[in-house]
């Protein structure tokens, strides 16, 4: 069965600066996609960043941005010049290619200081 | 586009009772919707999965005959927690996948039972 695993349950971070969500994975697939999702105090998720495995060119979204290594099956989320409004959990999920459900890790917590 | 609305956003209901949750697509079709469940701080926790027309599949351990999931249309799900009991507070969360095989989530409906 599918892990997703988010070794890092709070992280911090200075208004402008970079900081980057770890995320690890594991799978015996070949095919599948990696998301990255936003949670905010509302509750609403929020879909930041997707990654189809078969592509070796790691997506990036504006300021968001992940480092995507197949094999170490390992997908981070990079974000840059880090705003106020990014305060929120993020929940790092895997789907394969043949179903439609999202195995979701437990999250950080991203705090951000002005 | 790909809004997905719950309804009601919080509920508060007496042990014992059942309460009814929607989930609607607004303005695509959703073919499958999953529902899920998500306990303080945690991550979110399939229950089930719906397919317009046919029965849901739930996930282990999460019993079909106390959460009651109907999916009548390729817009409309439903999940009824019936003869709800304190247990059951939680927050409940519907996705919906379009044709495009993307997840778009609801804002989320907090269920307290008293």
């Amino acid at each position: 069965a599918q892990t997703v695993t988010q070794s890092q349950p709070e992280m911090s971070v200075q208004e402008a600066e970079t900081v980057t969500l770890s995320c690890t994975y594991d799978t015996s697939e070949s095919d599948y996609y990696l998301f990255w999702y936003k949670q905010p105090p509302s509750r609403q998720m929020i879909l930041v960043i997707r990654q189809e495995a078969y592509k070796q060119q790691n997506a990036t979204e504006n300021r968001f941005s992940v480092n995507f290594q197949k094999a170490a099956k390992s997908f981070s989320l990079k974000i840059s010049d880090s705003q106020l409004g990014d305060a929120a959990m993020y929940f790092c999920a895997y789907r394969s290619d043949d179903t439609d459900k999202l195995i979701f890790g437990t999250g950080t917590r991203l705090q951000v200081f002005p | 586009g790909a809004v997905v609305s719950q309804h009601p956003s919080r509920v508060i209901c007496k042990s014992g009772t059942s309460v009814k949750i929607e989930c609607r697509s607004l303005d695509f079709q959703a073919t499958t919707m999953f529902w899920y469940r998500q306990f303080p701080k945690k991550s979110l926790m399939l229950m089930a999965t719906s397919n317009e027309g046919s029965k849901a599949t739930y996930e282990q351990g999460v019993e079909k005959d106390k959460f009651l999931i109907n999916h009548a249309s390729l817009t409309l799900s439903t999940l009824t927690v019936t003869s709800a009991h304190p247990e059951d507070s939680s927050f409940y969360i519907c996705s919906a996948r379009g044709t495009v095989a993307e997840q778009y989530f609801g804002p989320g409906t907090r269920l307290t039972v008293t």
